[in-house]
């Protein structure tokens, strides 16, 4: 089980560029996170998605930002026109169910560290 | 503003001695703690958790205390290793509205480092 996929793991754009994160969830996860953490600061919940479906985003801005996670393939995160304050570490989780439990923890990736310059 | 937080951003410890890092939380609602470990570069470990109908679960030369009345978790390592140099987040889950999930409140965390 190669656990969860993300890529790229370091991701440079200029002001105004696009940026997609890809996340691949671990074999028999359905349920996909992502989060958000600057330096030094802990872990910013985003956004929680299903297959097809967007299950909570109060975490994400209200601009420039969206994700998804298709029927097929990996759950991407979208970062239109990026500013120098978008520039941080990506984390992609994903779970077998939606409830947090001791039988079912969120399992991270290594994260995508994206600078904006 | 932050749930959940965290009293010292470094703690430093001699190798061999026990660490005790502490967390504080303020949504009385919350069901689960989880304690993660992240090694620079990588991302969030799984360490050990607890439910909220618990106050003390141990794993392998590692403690976790909850105590409701004042909202405070720690994690205790045993016998501390070079490999336990990291950063460690505490996490709590609120249950929403309606049942589902929307994912963990993070604390700050804590650096740990490890002296000879």
């Amino acid at each position: 089980n190669a656990g969860v996929m993300q890529n790229p793991r370091h991701l440079v754009r200029r002001r105004g560029q696009e940026a997609r994160l890809r996340c691949s969830p671990m074999k028999g996860h359905s349920h996909v996170y992502w989060y958000r953490q600057l330096p030094e600061e802990g872990l910013k919940f985003m956004v929680y998605l299903q297959k097809e479906n967007i299950i909570d985003e109060s975490g994400m801005p209200k601009e420039r930002f969206s994700a998804e996670f298709p029927k097929e393939g990996p759950s991407i995160l979208r970062i239109q026109q990026v500013v120098r304050g978008d520039s941080a570490a990506y984390f992609c989780a994903s779970s077998r169910t939606g409830q947090h439990s001791g039988a079912n923890v969120l399992t991270f990736g290594a994260g995508s560290r994206l600078t904006v310059l | 503003g932050e749930s959940v937080g965290l009293h010292l951003p470094t703690l430093s410890v001699q190798e061999g001695d026990n660490s005790i890092i502490n967390c504080a939380y303020s949504n009385s609602a919350s069901d689960y703690f989880i304690w993660y470990k992240q090694e620079s570069g990588k991302g969030p470990q799984f360490i050990i958790d607890i439910r909220s109908n618990m106050d003390k679960r141990q794993g392998q030369r590692v403690t976790v205390l909850l105590n409701k009345t004042v909202k405070h978790l720690s994690l205790q390592i045993a016998a501390t290793q070079p490999g336990d140099s990291a950063v460690y987040f505490c996490a709590e889950n609120r249950p929403p509205p309606g049942g589902g999930a929307d994912g963990l409140t993070f604390g700050k965390g804590t650096h740990l480092i490890i002296q000879p």
